[in-house]
């Protein structure tokens, strides 16, 4: 079975602190994804990843930014964290839809971040 | 992403009735995902249609993808309490991103 695993189910942050969600596959996805889920506004993009050291801004980047040192692991990191940053936190991993691929979209469980 | 429409907005039950929603977007899709989400956790994929008119089950699931391929189907039958929880519908579009539906909030009644 695919595992997309988050490093933090639940964290409590200060303003101003920096944050680190840490995101891992095991299914040698080229495709990771960033985004957060808010009641009333669905899943929006943060920002997602199609390689190694690759990066592309999604539908809400202000605030963050991702690392993608290794295939397997990314990244997201709110230099200096707010609380209209408080959410539920989710990864996801894709193979990039093409032939002999199916596109398919896995979720890992989520991180839900309140910034106080 | 932009967000596909997606009905019910939300649908109150009985346990044991059959339940039926449905995603529809203005795009062509060639693969349409469906998810159930539980409170505070992650989306967990249920069913993926990959062809036009494919019809494809899983348990008391079945999904259909739209002959259009502006559309899709799922049906939950013989409802249970822990099918509760919200449903979206996904597309990939332009190769590496997502649409998501604005999801169905289900909730069975024992």
């Amino acid at each position: 079975d695919v595992k997309v695993t988050q490093s933090s189910r639940y964290l409590v942050k200060r303003t101003g602190e920096k944050v680190f969600l840490e995101c891992v596959q095991d299914m040698d996805h080229e495709n990771m994804f960033w985004y957060r889920q808010d009641p009333g506004l669905g899943l929006r993009l943060i920002y997602f990843s199609y390689d190694v050291k690759m990066k592309e801004k999604g539908d809400i980047p202000e605030g963050y930014s991702v690392s993608r040192e290794k295939k397997e692991r990314f990244s997201l990191i709110l230099e200096s964290a707010s609380t209209n940053q408080t959410s539920m936190y989710l990864c996801a991993s894709s193979f990039p839809p093409g032939q002999g691929r199916t596109g398919e979209l896995f979720f890992g469980e989520g991180s839900r971040l309140t910034v106080l | 992403g932009q967000q596909l429409n997606q009905s019910p907005q939300s649908m109150f039950i009985q346990e044991g009735e059959d339940v039926s929603m449905n995603c529809t977007s203005s795009s062509i899709f060639n693969t349409w995902l469906w998810y159930k989400q539980d409170p505070g956790e992650g989306p967990v994929l249920l069913i993926a249609l990959y062809k036009a008119g494919e019809l494809t089950s899983n348990g008391r699931l079945t999904a259909q993808f739209g002959i259009t391929r502006k559309d899709s189907f799922l049906n939950i039958s013989a409802s249970i309490p822990s099918d509760v929880g919200i449903y979206f519908c996904a597309g990939p579009y332009t190769g590496n991103q997502f649409y998501f539906g604005t999801g169905t909030s289900l909730t069975v009644i024992p």
